[in-house]
């Protein structure tokens, strides 16, 4: 199982619309969780950190479910500057301590007009 | 804009050649990183620093060589890479080594001829 798993997409979706994305993450003493977002030729930019209590922070909604090692960003009503990347991040909890963060290959975002 | 600077931006360099890329952080972090990004590839962790000191090298080729001089400041050398070494190499810096998020710099582009 690869460490951080993510359908590459693309997702088309409309304008306005609602999408979902998924992630699952194999190392079970993980413990920060991330979504990246990724603009073309672009560095990777902090969207939002993973709670396991779930967080919003406007259309956006992130969960998490540490029993079945999964991740969800939900995005409501979609705009056209979504398009993008999304990456999600995993920190590499190893022994005593975690050493930078593990990334999926990433979701590709298309919002069409 | 970024905390985090890389320069240069774009590089081609040949195989028997040597170059360092430099990267410089300016949010007072005492953890950074060099990531490769290869196309079709997650990002790959290739080294971490925390408090000037290496704690990861993720299976590097010794090709790659880091320095890092101080907390602000981290040097890859390159000598005598390979077409398929031929990446975004992003550099990235958090608070500390452990579950913070990281924030990138705009990444060196790589091409080896």
């Amino acid at each position: 199982r690869k460490e951080v798993e993510q359908d590459p997409g693309p997702f088309n979706v409309p304008e306005g619309a609602t999408v979902a994305f998924n992630c699952t993450y194999s190392n079970s003493a993980s413990q920060s969780f991330f979504w990246y977002r990724q603009d073309c030729r672009k560095e990777p930019k902090l969207l939002m950190s993973v709670y396991s209590s779930g967080n919003e922070d406007g259309r956006f909604t992130a969960q998490l479910n540490r029993a079945s090692q999964y991740i969800s960003l939900l995005i409501r009503d979609s705009k056209l500057s979504d398009s993008a990347t999304y990456l999600c991040v995993v920190n590499r909890a190893s022994g005593g301590g975690a050493d930078g963060l593990t990334f999926g290959k990433g979701t590709h975002l298309i919002i069409q007009p | 804009e970024t905390g985090v600077t890389q320069t240069p931006r774009h590089l081609v360099m040949g195989m028997t050649n040597k170059k360092s890329l430099k990267c410089e952080q300016h949010l007072g972090h005492n953890a950074m990183y060099w990531y490769k990004q290869s196309a079709k590839k997650p990002l790959e962790l290739m080294f971490v620093y925390n408090f000037k000191e290496q704690t990861e090298n993720n299976s590097v080729p010794s090709r790659f060589s880091p320095e890092c001089p101080n907390s602000s400041h981290l040097f890859l050398h390159l000598h005598t890479l390979q077409p398929e070494d031929s990446a975004l190499y992003l550099c990235a810096s958090s608070q500390d080594h452990s579950n913070t998020e990281a924030f990138f710099g705009q990444g060196t582009r790589l091409t080896v001829v």
